[in-house]
């Protein structure tokens, strides 16, 4: 059945290298995003893209880059630029050109920098 | 700068009552609201959502409150049950952007007690 697939669920690096955190999409919607989740605070939007070969910054992408070279995969790599890259990520998806649509979530990847 | 608040970061309730979860906002370009639940090591379920142009929204034993007026939004969930208990996030998008730009409040973890 449909949904939005993040892997993996746990990952470990060490301080000073470049990690990618992968999510996949076989809802066919149009538009991905990335959002990190840190202790008592809410969500807060790293990139987005809304098609194919196009994305945008959110309200914290230093020290993060993607790609979006297919409408499914949004792939996220938290580069060691990134001061302090130890989050929970989640990756969201949702359809576009219909009104107001909902996010719908993956369950998200839990970073950790030794 | 802190644009949706949830002042309670947690909430317990009797099994059966009902169960009150807010939020405030301070950008008046927010149009249109949402509110999440998430269990530990999971993503955020979308649970209800209402427009600016309406004041309530009813699905089930969930029902949003919109007072534009005041910038505040609540949550009812009439009865309250076991598996409600989670924490819930309330979000909001400005209508120049549709979904695009969610901003997250920092959530409100709901306890019920059988």
């Amino acid at each position: 059945d449909g949904g939005i697939t993040q892997s993996p669920k746990y990952l470990f690096r060490k301080e000073g290298q470049n990690v990618t955190l992968s999510c996949e999409q076989n809802l066919n919607h149009d538009a991905m995003y990335w959002y990190r989740q840190d202790p008592g605070q809410g969500l807060r939007l790293i990139y987005y893209s809304q098609i194919v070969n196009d994305f945008q910054k959110g309200d914290i992408a230093e020290g993060y880059s993607v790609s979006r070279e297919k409408k499914e995969s949004f792939p996220l790599t938290v580069t060691s630029a990134q001061k302090n890259p130890t989050a929970f990520y989640l990756c969201a998806s949702s359809i576009k050109g219909f009104g107001y649509q909902p996010q719908h979530f993956g369950d998200g990847t839990r970073l950790s920098i030794l | 700068d802190q644009q949706v608040k949830q002042n309670s970061p947690s909430l317990s309730v009797q099994e059966g009552r009902i169960s009150i979860l807010n939020c405030d906002y301070t950008n008046s370009m927010f149009d249109y609201f949402l509110w999440y639940k998430k269990y530990p090591a999971e993503g955020p379920t979308f649970l209800i959502s209402i427009s600016s142009i309406k004041d309530k929204n009813e699905d089930g034993r969930f029902t949003v409150f919109l007072n534009k007026s005041a910038k505040h939004l609540s949550l009812h969930i009439v009865p309250s049950q076991p598996g409600d208990s989670a924490v819930y996030f309330c979000a909001a998008s400005p209508s120049n952007f549709g979904n695009e730009k969610l901003t997250f409040g920092t959530g409100t973890r709901l306890t019920i007690i059988p």
